[in-house]
């Protein structure tokens, strides 16, 4: 079955220490590759995209997520963490049935400590 | 552009009860779609929609119809709130299906409690 999965409920790092949110995917075909914030009482908002290329991809607020084929991973890291960036993050990709939707992993709560 | 925009943003059911969950976008996006937000569980996909008139069923479809008459509008009805309903319903939009390749907006979102 096409699926993404996010290993990791929480994820807690000290302000100015790298951070690394996990995701790995299983998809027929070329995985598309996505990665979105939600803050508080808010909608969805997207930080990047894989689609092709370069395996970095650099997104908004300072965040990269390097992609894996290997190892089915496209995991989120930024190299120095601040407090704001404290919210929930989704992995999300695009899977083929009769049309082509986007499915989401179930989230990771990053906390990030003064 | 107002982007996606859904009302109401708070709604409490009766068991029983039916409502619609309207939801709108302004920049002209032909994919549309309907998440649910449960603690633990992600987004999960509950409708979705390539076109004005075609929609199609996501992960969890059970309970719940949609319609996509134009463009702008994609509605979510539940025809008889059950409990296990409960939950925060997110609308999305994005500009291109055929690669859905393009970044998915998202409503605010509604909260919706069935007692």
């Amino acid at each position: 079955a096409q699926s993404v999965a996010q290993p990791e409920d929480q994820v807690n790092v000290a302000e100015g220490n790298p951070l690394t949110v996990k995701c790995t995917y299983s998809v027929s075909g070329n995985p598309y590759l996505f990665w979105y914030v939600q803050y508080p009482n808010r909608g969805l908002q997207f930080l990047l995209k894989y689609i092709t290329g370069d395996n970095l991809v650099k997104g908004s607020y300072g965040f990269e997520a390097e992609f894996n084929k290997s190892q089915t991973s496209f995991h989120l890291k930024k190299p120095s963490a601040l407090v704001s960036d404290s919210a929930l993050y989704f992995c999300a990709v695009r899977v083929y049935s009769s049309a082509s939707k986007i499915i989401f992993g179930s989230g990771t709560r990053l906390s990030i400590r003064p | 552009n107002a982007g996606v925009t859904q009302t109401p943003k708070f709604q409490v059911l009766k068991t029983g009860q039916s409502m619609t969950l309207q939801c709108a976008q302004d920049m002209n996006h032909e994919y549309m779609s309907w998440y649910r937000q449960d603690p633990g569980m992600g987004l999960r996909l509950i409708h979705y929609s390539v076109g004005a008139g075609i929609t199609d069923q996501g992960e969890v479809p059970n309970g719940y119809n949609v319609s996509r008459s134009t463009t702008e509008d994609f509605p979510l009805r539940l025809l008889s709130a059950a409990p296990s309903q409960t939950s925060v319903y997110f609308c999305a939009s994005s500009r291109q299906e055929t690669t859905s390749t393009d970044t998915q907006y998202f409503g605010p979102g509604t909260r919706l409690t069935v007692l």
